[in-house]
């Protein structure tokens, strides 16, 4: 989820488990949900996108699901890699204004062997 | 990877100085933006581009400028940096002209004391 402060939320899964990352976000007039990771001294890097008008989307070991009721969105890799351990972040898009990006302040994903 | 340089990589430098951040790509993507990332805050933009000459603000625009006058290059201006600019800069690009980063620069760490 969404962290408070400057300590993010870490999540610790053993390889070749399936992780779920979870974003909450506030906006209702957002219309592109997207996850990002970013590895230590990297910048991020685009993951997957969903619209708004969509519940699931799937890619390669990931699928991104959305919850329009209570605004949750969630990020799931399946079998877990030690190079999937980075901070994972969602962003949400304005419909209103399409240059401007909500980011989250990230989960850390940590990957025991 | 997708090539995006920047440069320096890191720079500290005194309260009151001018500094310039440079983004270079070589996708000859339309779109390229200039975030900012510190603790405790997701991502944030300070301006971006869409085209050469093409630039608007972002939500932390104040005390930043930026030029783009060629396709490739995208230079961060500080014209007299203060302590809250202390911060990690990304430089990112998108190749749909659309709305949202798809590739990250790995970042300049930046320190003004």
């Amino acid at each position: 989820g969404e962290s408070v402060g400057l300590h993010l939320p870490t999540l610790s899964v053993q390889e070749g488990d399936n992780s779920i990352i979870n974003c909450a976000y506030s906006n209702s007039a957002s219309d592109y949900f997207i996850w990002y990771k970013q590895e230590s001294g990297k910048g991020p890097q685009f993951i997957i996108d969903i619209r708004s008008n969509m519940d699931k989307r799937q890619g390669q070991r990931v699928t991104v699901l959305l919850n329009k009721t209570v605004k949750h969105l969630s990020l799931q890799i399946a079998a877990t890699q030690p190079g999937d351990s980075a901070v994972y972040f969602c962003a949400e898009r304005d419909r209103h204004s399409a240059s401007k990006l909500t980011f989250g302040t990230g989960t850390r994903l940590q990957v025991t062997l | 990877d997708a090539g995006i340089t920047q440069s320096p990589r890191h720079k500290v430098t005194e309260t009151g100085t001018p500094v310039t951040l440079r983004c270079h790509q070589t996708e000859n993507h339309r779109y390229m933006y200039w975030y900012r990332q510190d603790p405790g805050h997701g991502l944030r933009l300070i301006h971006y581009s869409y085209g050469v000459k093409d630039t608007d603000k972002g939500e932390v625009s104040d005390g930043y400028s930026v030029s783009r006058s060629k396709t490739e290059d995208f230079l961060l201006t500080l014209e007299s940096a203060t302590s809250s600019q202390t911060s990690v800069y990304f430089c990112a690009i998108s190749e749909t002209g659309g709305p949202w980063p798809q590739h990250f620069g790995d970042g300049t760490r930046l320190s003004i004391l």
